[in-house]
């Protein structure tokens, strides 16, 4: 069965300094790997994805997440936060067949002005 | 493109109750899947539908049932609701086959009382 770990409940991080979230994951193949944000009511956003190919993944609004196969990881990561990147942060993991996801509990990133 | 919309956004209900949650996917996307959200956690899999037909189910009771129309949106209907079914019940639509990413409604608000 796969899994998605992300160890920390809350990121707190000042308004332009870098931020990174992080993930772990267990799959019994090639993982296909996703980052999604939810801000509170709302659906989830799509951010960016591994599937192959480079180990450094850019995204969605300046956000980018490092592929490491040996450590099994899939951190997110942003050089410089922004207060609006106040947010839920959700990695999720795909096994190689259907598109179904199965998900980490979730990080809250708080960005202070 | 509207993308994925789930109707309607909010809802409550009693116990014993049935209620049934509506999704359209986004415009291409053949596959829906319905995700349970609860309050703190991370999003978790009902099930699948492609094709009209239930491809993959997540640990569910039956009480939770589903339906995929010739369109590609789909209803979710849970019977006997229970106070635990309160949830944020998401909808994600994908292509299949594809290497994708999902794309997800803004959900719907279940509170059973």
């Amino acid at each position: 069965a796969q899994s998605v770990a992300q160890p920390e409940d809350q990121v707190n991080v000042a308004e332009g300094n870098p931020l990174t979230v992080k993930c772990t994951y267990s799959v019994s193949g090639n993982p296909y790997l996703f980052w999604y944000v939810q801000y509170p009511n709302r659906g989830l956003q799509f951010l960016l994805k591994y599937i192959t190919g480079d180990n450094l993944v850019k995204g969605s609004y300046g956000f980018e997440a490092e592929f490491n196969k040996s450590q099994t990881s899939f951190h997110l990561k942003k050089p410089s936060a922004l207060v609006s990147d106040s947010a839920l942060y959700f990695c999720a993991v795909r096994d190689g067949g259907y598109s179904t996801l199965t998900f980490g509990k979730g990080t809250m990133l708080l960005v202070s002005p | 493109d509207a993308g994925v919309t789930q109707s309607p956004t909010h809802l409550i209900k009693t116990r014993g109750q049935q209620v049934t949650l509506r999704c359209s996917p986004k415009s291409g996307h053949d596959t829906v899947s319905w995700y349970q959200q609860a309050l703190g956690q991370g999003p978790q899999f009902i099930f699948q539908y492609y094709e009209e037909e239930e491809r993959q189910r997540g640990n569910f009771p039956d009480r939770f049932s589903g339906h995929q129309f010739p369109n590609y949106s789909s209803e979710l209907n849970v019977n006997a609701l229970l106070l635990g079914d309160s949830a944020l019940y998401l909808c994600a639509s994908s292509l299949s086959g594809s290497g994708t990413e999902a794309f997800f409604g803004q959900g719907t608000r279940l509170t059973v009382v």
